[in-house]
């Protein structure tokens, strides 16, 4: 079975340092497909990115990077330079495919990071 | 903003009692998810649909129902309901039926209280 875990319950840092959140999975399949949501204090989840199993490049978006090893079935996200708006609860998550290489479409989330930033 | 709408975005009502959420799609999305995110349980997958047809089950209590109608929209039915459906309901939806470019939007989310 597919699993997610977020070790860090909670991170608290003040505004302009940076900020690792960490994200390990455990999956049977070779194609699976990762995510990060953002869910600030008004509630709604926000898409921040998705990476295919076959793509261990990492990415960067502006303050945002994340590094994908599947040696170690990771996938943290960082934030350079925090914000106060960058207060929000992260989750990481996994879809597996299927035989097709298509996704499931079903999202195992792990249980969430609340980060805070402090002016 | 997602594109995904759901109403009531509140709702509180009492045990033994039946509720529907409903769920609009982005703009040409055929695929519909519904999640429970609770203290306890986190983000749990329930349903999902493609195009009318349901694709795949989660955690969902027989209680529980939901079903996607001809216009794509999408409504959850939680009926005899406890305490602990108290949750926040989320709909997400996705272009295709799940496919290796998909993602899935979430909606604002409906938070239900049972008293």
């Amino acid at each position: 079975a597919q699993k997610v875990t977020q070790a860090q319950t909670e991170i608290s840092v003040v505004e302009k340092e940076d900020v690792t959140l960490d994200c390990v999975y455990e999956t049977r399949d070779t194609t699976y497909y990762l995510f990060w949501y953002k869910q600030p204090p008004s509630g709604e989840l926000v898409f921040l990115i998705r990476r295919n199993s076959f793509d261990e490049q990492n990415e960067i978006s502006g303050r945002y990077s994340w590094n994908f090893q599947k040696s170690t079935s990771s996938f943290n996200f960082t934030i350079t330079a925090s914000q106060v708006v960058d207060s929000a609860v992260y989750f990481c998550a996994l879809s597996e495919a299927n035989m097709g290489g298509t996704s499931y479409g079903k999202l195992t989330f792990g249980q969430g990071t609340i980060l805070t930033v402090h002016p | 903003d997602s594109g995904v709408t759901q109403t009531p975005k509140h709702l509180i009502t009492a045990t033994g009692q039946r509720v529907t959420l409903r769920c609009s799609p982005r703009s040409g999305d055929l695929s519909v998810y519904w999640y429970q995110q609770s203290l306890d349980q986190g983000l749990q997958f329930l349903i999902h649909y493609y195009n009318g047809e349901e694709r795949a089950k989660g955690n969902i209590l027989e209680r529980f129902s939901a079903q996607q109608f001809p216009d794509l929209h999408s409504e959850l039915n939680l009926s005899s309901l406890e305490l602990g459906d108290s949750a926040l309901y989320f709909c997400a939806s996705s272009v295709l039926e799940g496919a290796s470019t998909d993602t899935q939007y979430f909606g604002p989310g409906t938070r239900l209280t049972v008293l």
